[in-house]
């Protein structure tokens, strides 16, 4: 079965901290791709990982690509309140059926 | 804005009726996506269309359909509703059938209350 877990599914956070969400799959994928989501609101593409080792950075959010370990990392540095989100990956299989395998998001909330 | 355009914003239904929801894509879009999120249910593919042929089918169940117009707007009809369809509803675009290194561009979605 075709899986992607993202860890956590909740964090909450200080401003100015750093973390790191994951996003481990479990099928043969070189794309992967990084969503936010405000509350009620739609689904923004943040990156797109196209290749092992490929490594994306906008402001604070940073984002990496294992194809080996199958497994993703979104790294936020020095949070601040607006990063508050929920955020999915998305991966798609070499394989596939044309479709995306979602993780179930992580919702990520930073006090100020 | 992502360009891909959904009506109603907000639905508000009985159980046993019928809906219909409306998506325009991005300009020079083919492929259209239907996706339902719920809380307990996180983001599930519905189905997807190209170019105004079903490409592949996620977990939709039998009272909904959809279809893509020639002019690629599409329609998600969901039918004989029930509590547990509310939810939001999501369209997406793409260029081509599949993502190809380019992600998907989303709607703003219709949210649906079944009561």
């Amino acid at each position: 079965e075709l899986k992607v877990e993202q860890n956590p599914l909740f964090l909450s956070m200080q401003e100015g901290k750093n973390y790191t969400i994951y996003c481990n799959y479990s099928t043969t994928s070189d794309r992967l791709y990084w969503y936010r989501q405000d509350p009620g609101k739609s689904l923004e593409s943040l990156f797109v990982l196209l290749s092992n080792g490929a490594v994306k950075q906008e402001g604070r959010l940073m984002a990496s690509l294992d194809t080996k370990a199958r497994l993703s990392t979104l790294h936020i540095t020095a949070a601040v309140h607006d990063l508050s989100a929920t955020y999915f990956c998305a991966v798609e299989p070499m394989d596939s059926n044309y479709q995306l395998i979602w993780g179930a998001g992580t919702k990520l909330i930073i006090k100020p | 804005d992502s360009g891909v355009t959904q009506t109603p914003k907000h639905l508000i239904t009985a159980t046993g009726q019928r809906v219909t929801l409306r998506c325009s894509p991005r300009s020079g879009d083919l492929s259209v996506y239907w996706y339902q999120q719920s809380l307990d249910q996180g983001l599930q593919f519905l189905i997807q269309y190209y170019n105004g042929e079903e490409r592949a089918k996620g977990n939709i169940l039998e009272r909904f359909s959809a279809q893509q117009f020639p002019d690629l707007h599409s329609e998600l009809n969901l039918s004989s509703l029930e509590l547990g369809d509310s939810a939001l509803y999501f369209c997406a675009s793409s260029k081509r059938d599949k993502s190809y290194n380019s992600p998907l561009h989303f709607g703003n979605g219709t949210r649906l209350t079944v009561t």
